[in-house]
C-alpha cells in the first residue's frame, strides 16, 4: 500500500496547548497538503507544501517537511475547542498527477 | 477558494437499487475528478478517477459495473453505486483540482446507507 502513516492516531489535549501531528510517506514527492475533517463532512484543505521548502506557516499552523527522511509534521499553536476534527496529510501517487494517497490521520480533541 | 459541491449529502435506500451521487465544481472547469470512499474513523480511500469524455480509471479492486462513474461535461462526475447492498454503506467523497501541484477541493460527502 502506498498510503502514508501518521502518528499519533489520536491526541487529546487541553486549550491553549499545543498539538503535533506527524506524518510520513513513501514515494518521491512534489508536494504535501494537509487537510482537516469534521465528523462526517468533507475535507478541508489547510497548507500545500513544496518539496523545495522546508517549513510553511499559516496563521496558527505550523507546517515542516523532511524530504531526506519521507516526513513532515503539522503544529498548531495555541489550539481551541474549535480545532478539535480529524487530520490527514496526502501527497500525489506520482509526481505531476493530481490523484492524492491519504496518511491514516490523527483525531484531535481539544478540551476546553 | 474553489467550490466543490456533492449531492446529496444523506441517502437511504433499500438493497438492490442504484444510487447516484452528484459532483460539481462550481466556478471551475476539472477535467479530473476523484471518488474516494471513507469507513467510520478510517482514511480516504481513493476508488476511481474520473475523466471528462473518457472512460473512468478504477483502483485495484474497485468493481466498476457496481461503481459506474460518468464525466460527461467539465464541471460535473456522476458516482452511480448499483444494485446496493448493506456493505455498500459508507462515506462517499469527491475531489478535483486545479493542477498536479495544488491544494484539492472537496465536495461535502454523501452518507450513504443501504437498509
Amino acid at each position: 500500500s502506498q498510503q502514508g502513516e501518521e502518528d499519533p492516531q489520536a491526541l487529546s489535549i487541553q486549550e491553549g496547548e499545543n498539538a503535533t501531528m506527524n506524518c510520513s510517506y513513501k514515494t518521491s514527492i512534489n508536494n504535501l497538503q494537509w487537510y482537516r475533517q469534521n465528523s462526517g463532512r468533507g475535507l478541508v484543505h489547510l497548507i500545500l507544501i513544496r518539496s523545495n521548502e522546508r517549513e510553511k506557516h499559516s496563521g496558527r499552523l505550523r507546517v515542516t517537511l523532511d524530504t531526506s527522511k519521507k516526513s513532515s509534521s503539522l503544529l498548531i499553536t495555541a489550539s481551541r475547542a474549535a480545532d478539535t476534527a480529524s487530520y490527514f496529510c496526502a501527497t500525489p501517487n506520482q509526481i505531476g498527477f493530481q490523484k492524492l494517497v491519504f496518511g491514516t490521520g490523527t483525531r484531535l480533541l481539544v478540551s476546553p | 477558494g474553489a467550490v466543490v459541491s456533492q449531492h446529496p449529502s444523506r441517502v437511504i435506500c433499500k438493497s438492490g437499487t442504484s444510487v447516484k451521487i452528484e459532483c460539481r465544481s462550481l466556478d471551475f472547469q476539472a477535467t479530473t475528478m476523484f471518488w474516494y470512499r471513507q469507513f467510520p474513523k478510517q482514511s480516504l480511500m481513493l476508488m476511481a478517477t474520473s475523466n471528462e469524455g473518457s472512460k473512468a480509471t478504477y483502483e485495484q479492486g474497485v468493481e466498476k459495473d457496481k461503481f459506474l462513474i460518468n464525466h460527461a461535461s467539465l464541471t460535473l462526475s456522476t458516482l452511480t453505486v448499483t444494485s446496493a447492498h448493506p456493505e455498500d454503506s459508507s462515506f462517499y467523497i469527491c475531489s478535483a483540482s486545479y493542477s498536479s501541484n495544488t491544494e484539492a477541493f472537496f465536495g461535502q460527502g454523501t452518507r450513504l446507507t443501504v437498509v
